[in-house]
């Protein structure tokens, strides 16, 4: 089947500090890799994705890269802020789950200033 | 652009009564998520539609849960009788096909739910 696993939280850093989270994953098939991001008192939004081996996926700083011989996407920022603080899902889909996500368990991030 | 609709936003229930979660997705999504989120269990898929047919209802937990989805603009989730193990922040999510390989779903603000 198709799993996700994630370091667990939760991770506190310094502002300015460089997150990294932990990201593996098993699939059936050759998946699609996601991070989503949930801000306190909100819903799940897109923070990033790849679709294939090698991709490199980009946003607001964040970066993760498609490594399929280490079934891995982990997550990387240079230098957090405290807005950044919030917790962080690794996901993946495959093409026959149709729209179907599997998450990870989240890993909660606190930035302190 | 309207996001996905999602109410109430916050619900306080007694033991035992009937609870009706409701969700609009984005206009011409045909997928619909129902999650549910709670600290000790994480984040759940209790069930999901396409084109306003249940495909996987696995995870709902009992029969006290039962989700609708009579048209592609709304959706329903009913909990019949409450109970405080319910208490939990109810996510509702939609996306399109053809967004693959990207599938990416879109969420709404979620309804925090308790049971006393």
């Amino acid at each position: 089947g198709n799993s996700v696993t994630q370091m667990e939280g939760p991770v506190t850093l310094s502002e300015e500090a460089f997150l990294t989270i932990n990201c593996t994953y098993t699939a059936t098939g050759y998946p699609s890799l996601f991070w989503y991001v949930q801000y306190p008192g909100e819903g799940l939004q897109l923070l990033l994705k790849a679709t294939k081996a090698d991709d490199k996926g980009s946003n607001k700083g964040f970066e993760a890269t498609y490594r399929k011989e280490t079934t891995s996407f982990h997550l990387e920022k240079g230098s957090v802020q405290v807005s950044d603080s919030a917790v962080y899902f690794c996901a993946l889909s495959v093409r026959a789950a149709g729209n179907k996500l599997t998450f990870g368990g989240g890993t909660r991030v606190l930035v302190k200033p | 652009d309207a996001g996905v609709i999602q109410s109430p936003r916050h619900e306080v229930t007694e033991m035992g009564q009937e609870v009706t979660l409701r969700c609009k997705p984005i206009s011409g999504h045909d997928y619909l998520f129902w999650y549910r989120q709670t600290m000790m269990r994480g984040l759940e898929l209790l069930i999901y539609f396409n084109n306003n047919v249940p495909i996987d209802d696995s995870g709902m937990p009992e029969d006290r849960f039962s989700a609708k989805m009579p048209n592609a603009s709304f959706s329903t989730l009913k909990i019949q009788p409450s109970e405080p193990r319910d208490s939990a922040v109810y996510f509702c999510a939609s996306s399109i096909t053809g967004g693959h390989p990207y599938n990416e779903q879109f969420f709404g603000p979620g309804t925090r739910l308790t049971v006393l």
